[in-house]
């Protein structure tokens, strides 16, 4: 069965001090790897999707690489505004949905 | 990116009574979309995957008369919580892909439903 793992739980950083969120994965099959920034009461937005091991996309602050095994995604210099729950998901070569994991909430103290 | 869009986002209701949630793809056809669930920082669990024209596909565990989904059209779905329960209480949330043709993998989401049952 697919699974997704995701760590930290909730990570607090200050202002303009960089750091990494961590998504392990198995999957029979990787067709893709999903990245989603969450505000409170909302739904997730999407940032990033990753097909490959050695794949790296980077959008503002963020940066993303996946590997066969897990994902990270890099954020340099965060800013409060960056606060928020970050969700790694996976689909699997012939399925049409994703697993979610259970996220990292990032906290940026100004 | 592609706009899906929700309705309503929040509701309350009795207990035993029934809500309806929408679904609507705004700029392109889905002909598939996607229902998940999701509890107090918890992560989003899938319910069911909507089909236009033909019956959901639900998840191991969910409850296909208590959570009915209707995918009458390319750009709605709606899910319906019959005679809900102070247990049902979550956020639901839709989605679905792109239709641009050409395949990216990534979902699109709507904004999210709060349900309170008293």
């Amino acid at each position: 069965e697919d699974q997704v793992t995701q760590s930290p739980e909730a990570l607090r950083l200050q202002e303009g001090e960089s750091s990494s969120l961590n998504c392990s994965y198995t999957v029979s099959g990787l067709r893709g790897l999903f990245w989603y920034r969450q505000d409170p009461g909302k739904g997730p937005e999407f940032l990033f999707t990753l097909y490959s091991a050695g794949e790296e996309k980077e959008k503002e602050r963020l940066k993303a690489t996946l590997t066969k095994k897990e994902s990270f995604l890099h954020i340099t210099a965060p800013k409060p505004e960056d606060s928020a729950t970050y969700l790694c998901a996976v689909q699997a070569n012939g399925n049409n949905d994703m697993r979610f994991g259970a996220g990292t909430r990032l906290t940026v103290k100004p | 990116g592609a706009v899906v869009s929700q309705h309503p986002s929040r509701v309350i209701c009795k207990s035993g009574t029934s809500v309806k949630i929408e679904c609507r793809s705004l700029d392109f056809q889905a002909t598939t979309m996607f229902w998940y669930r999701q509890f107090p920082k918890q992560s989003l669990m899938l319910m069911a995957t909507s089909n236009e024209g033909s019956k959901a596909t639900y998840e191991q565990g969910v409850e296909k008369d208590k959570f009915l989904i209707n995918h009458a059209s390319l750009t709605l779905s709606t899910l319906t919580v019959t005679s809900a329960h102070p247990e049902d209480s979550s956020f639901y949330i839709c989605s679905a892909r792109g239709g641009s043709g050409v395949y990216t993998g990534e979902l699109f989401f709507g904004e999210g439903s709060r349900l309170t049952v008293l």
